[in-house]
């Protein structure tokens, strides 16, 4: 019963790296979010992508940020070039393909990502 | 900013006690959704209620919404120390799909 997978877990990356977070939906799900986390904040929305599409990326960074959902295999969440300022939780959630409005989103146990 | 904003921002109290979370938004809502996050880990929901309802049970659960006032408010009766953890309340934008979080509540429940 696999539930949203992100990996990793944890990802640490010196300055001036890149970083790549994975998330691979619930099973029948098409639809994939993706949150920032501060400490002691709250979720903070960054792009809604469904397969080969990004739907809304209003809350995604200008520079350096990319997401894609491929028609297969998990979906990307790119950071180039990272500072310290992206040390964050990043949290996944999908939600099924015939989603309408009033349907909760499950989430994935996030990827921890710590900037040296 | 954000569109949510919880009160209090954190929450002691005693095995058996009830635990009230308040949460205020500004935008017109298709729903308002509670979610729960232990340390470490990612969100786990638990309950949903629409712009056109004004309460809602699960379990030790009960939701209210106050579309008037914009606000909500989680209830979790009898409370454990399996309880403790943080709860963030989300509205989905109407006419969207986006969640927008608020800032959260830290329970402590002791022994």
């Amino acid at each position: 019963n696999a539930g949203v997978m992100q990996n990793p877990r944890h990802l640490v990356r010196r300055r001036g790296q890149e970083a790549r977070l994975r998330c691979s939906p619930m099973k029948g799900h098409s639809h994939v979010y993706w949150y920032r986390q501060l400490p002691e904040e709250g979720l903070k929305f960054m792009v809604y992508l469904q397969k080969e599409n990004i739907i809304d990326e209003s809350g995604m960074p200008k520079e350096r940020f990319s997401a894609e959902f491929p028609k297969e295999g998990p979906s990307i969440l790119r950071i180039q070039q990272v500072v310290r300022g992206d040390s964050a939780a990043y949290f996944c959630a999908s939600s099924p393909a015939t989603r309408g409005y009033n349907q909760p989103q499950h989430f994935g146990d996030g990827t921890r990502l710590s900037i040296l | 900013s954000q569109q949510g904003e919880e009160d209090p921002q954190a929450l002691s109290i005693q095995e058996g006690e009830n635990a009230t979370m308040n949460c205020s938004y500004k935008t017109s809502i298709n729903n308002l959704q509670w979610y729960r996050q232990n340390s470490g880990r990612g969100l786990v929901h638990l309950i949903l209620i629409r712009s056109n309802e004004r309460e809602k049970h699960s379990g030790r659960l009960r939701v209210t919404l106050d579309t008037s006032k914009k606000s909500s408010s989680l209830l979790i009766t009898a409370s454990r120390a399996a309880d403790t953890a943080s709860y963030f309340c989300a509205t989905e934008v109407s006419n969207t799909d986006k969640l927008i979080f608020g800032t959260g509540t830290r329970l402590q429940v002791f022994p």
